[in-house]
C-alpha cells in the first residue's frame, strides 16, 4: 500500500442520478477526511472518521450526502439526487490520530461532472 | 469564522530564483500548519508541516516560518525548478486538531 487510493478517478452523472464513491486509505491510518474542491479553491472540509467512527460533519454536508466507514477500513460517499452544484473534486484524505501532528496523505481525488 | 487565506493568488518567478509563498491565519489557537503542493488534476501533496512552537522548520529545498505574533506563515522554495510550478495551500489545525482548514491557494509559475 503506497498511497490513498480513490475511485473512481472520474465520474460524469446526470442529474438526479445517485453516486457513490470509495475511498482506500493508508492502511494504518486511523483517520479518514473527505474534502470537496472546487476549481480555484482549496479543499473545504466535509466530514472525518476515527476508524469506524463519524465524528464530525460539516455544515456542508447536506442530508443528500452521507458517508460511511463500516469496518474502520474504506470509506464510501454518497450522493443522493445529484445537482449540477455537486460538481466538483472529492478528496479523500488519511492520517495517524489527529490531523495535528501527523501529516494527512491525499488522494487523488474523484472528479465529479454532473450535467 | 476562522479562515486561512494568501495575500498573493499568483506568483512568477525564474527559473532558479528563490520563491516566497505568504500565509495569514486567523485562528490563534491553531496549533499545527501544513503547506501542501497541488499539481493540476492530482490531490494535495504534503511538503512540509510546523508546530506552533516553532517559528521555522527546514526541509530539501524548502522553508516554514511561522510569526504567530502576527499570525503569518511562508514557505520558501529554494533555487526554483520548472517541477514546482503548482498551486501551494496553506492549512492548519486549531488546538482539536481534529481537521485541517485550507486557504485559497497560490499558484506559482516558474518561468525558464
Amino acid at each position: 500500500d503506497t498511497g490513498v487510493s480513490q475511485n473512481p478517478r472520474h465520474k460524469i452523472t446526470k442529474r438526479g442520478q445517485n453516486v457513490t464513491f470509495r475511498c482506500d486509505p493508508i492502511s494504518e491510518h486511523n483517520r479518514l477526511y473527505w474534502y470537496r474542491q472546487t476549481l480555484g479553491q482549496g479543499p473545504e472540509f466535509l466530514t472525518y472518521f476515527q476508524n469506524e467512527a463519524q465524528l464530525e460533519k460539516s455544515r456542508l454536508l447536506s442530508d443528500r450526502f452521507s458517508a460511511e466507514r463500516p469496518k474502520g477500513s474504506f470509506s464510501t460517499l454518497e450522493i443522493q439526487r445529484t445537482e449540477q452544484g455537486d460538481s466538483a473534486m472529492y478528496l479523500c484524505a488519511s492520517s495517524l490520530r489527529g490531523a495535528g501532528g501527523t501529516e494527512a496523505f491525499f488522494g487523488q481525488g474523484t472528479r465529479l461532472t454532473v450535467v | 469564522g476562522e479562515s486561512v487565506g494568501l495575500h498573493l493568488p499568483t506568483l512568477s518567478v525564474q527559473e532558479g530564483d528563490n520563491s516566497i509563498i505568504n500565509c495569514a491565519y486567523s485562528n490563534s489557537a491553531s496549533d499545527y500548519f501544513i503547506w501542501y503542493k497541488q499539481e493540476s488534476g492530482k490531490g494535495p501533496q504534503f511538503i512540509i508541516d510546523i508546530r506552533s512552537n516553532m517559528d521555522k522548520r527546514q526541509g530539501q529545498r524548502v522553508t516554514v516560518l511561522l510569526n504567530k505574533t502576527v499570525k503569518h506563515l511562508s514557505l520558501q522554495i529554494a533555487a526554483t525548478q520548472p517541477g514546482d510550478s503548482a498551486v501551494y495551500f496553506c492549512a492548519e489545525t486549531g488546538a482539536a486538531g481534529n481537521k485541517l482548514t485550507f486557504g485559497g491557494g497560490t499558484r506559482v509559475l516558474v518561468k525558464p
